[in-house]
């Protein structure tokens, strides 16, 4: 079984360009919730899509917005990188809404 | 507010030197508590998910505890393989999780 994969592993822009960050789920995870995680911190909660669907939005400015495909694999979009956009972004897929969270291996991406 | 709050922030032990992380949570409706563990570099992987107070789960020499204010993950004997950042994270609805900023554990041989 395949777990959560995410592309690229690293990234590096400069501040005002425009990312777009890539997560494939779980095999039959319907589920996919993002992270934001700066350096010696905890994860902190962008959005979460459900069967394509927002299903819920953390304290993120609208210029990062996402998406999710029929497949359930989601991407990020961040428009006009600053430089405390630089973190590691990690996203998250479960089976359901209520079952737990099986996070990937994060894409780090550094703002210069 | 909803707070996640872990101690200690790192945590030295020798091999074998048993010892608990401790994670305090102020959530209201709480809807599951995670323990997921993080090494450098890398997401977190999951280990447990506790739901009510009283709730024990068990892996390896990693034994996960509840109640109704915080969570306890104590590690008996631990290994050197077990160093890595523990994080705890709360659930309150079936969107987010609220996760504390972790315990830096390292295990000397």
């Amino acid at each position: 079984e395949t777990g959560v994969t995410q592309s690229p592993t690293h990234l590096i822009k400069t501040r005002g360009q425009q990312v777009t960050l890539r997560c494939s789920s779980q095999s039959g995870h319907n589920t996919v919730s993002w992270y934001q995680q700066a350096l010696g911190q905890g994860p902190q909660f962008i959005f979460q899509y459900y069967r394509e669907e927002e299903n819920g939005r953390g304290n993120f400015p609208p210029r990062f917005s996402g998406l999710q495909f029929p497949n359930y694999s989601s991407e990020l979009n961040v428009n006009a990188l600053e430089l405390d956009d630089s973190a590691l972004y990690l996203c998250a897929s479960s089976l359901d809404i209520n079952n737990e969270q099986f996070f990937g291996p994060g894409t780090r991406l550094t703002v210069l | 507010e909803d707070q996640v709050t872990q101690s200690p922030e790192a945590l030295r032990l020798q091999e074998g030197e048993s010892s608990s992380l401790n994670c305090s949570y102020t959530v209201s409706g709480l809807r599951g508590l995670f323990w997921y563990r993080q090494d450098p570099g890398k997401g977190p992987e999951f280990l447990f998910t506790l739901y009510s107070a009283g709730e024990e789960k068990e892996k390896e020499r990693l034994k996960a505890t509840l109640t109704k204010k915080e969570s306890f993950l104590h590690i008996t004997a631990p290994k050197p393989e077990d160093s890595a950042t523990y994080l705890c994270a709360v659930r309150k609805n079936t969107d987010k999780l609220i996760f504390g900023t972790g315990t830096r554990l390292q295990v000397f041989p």
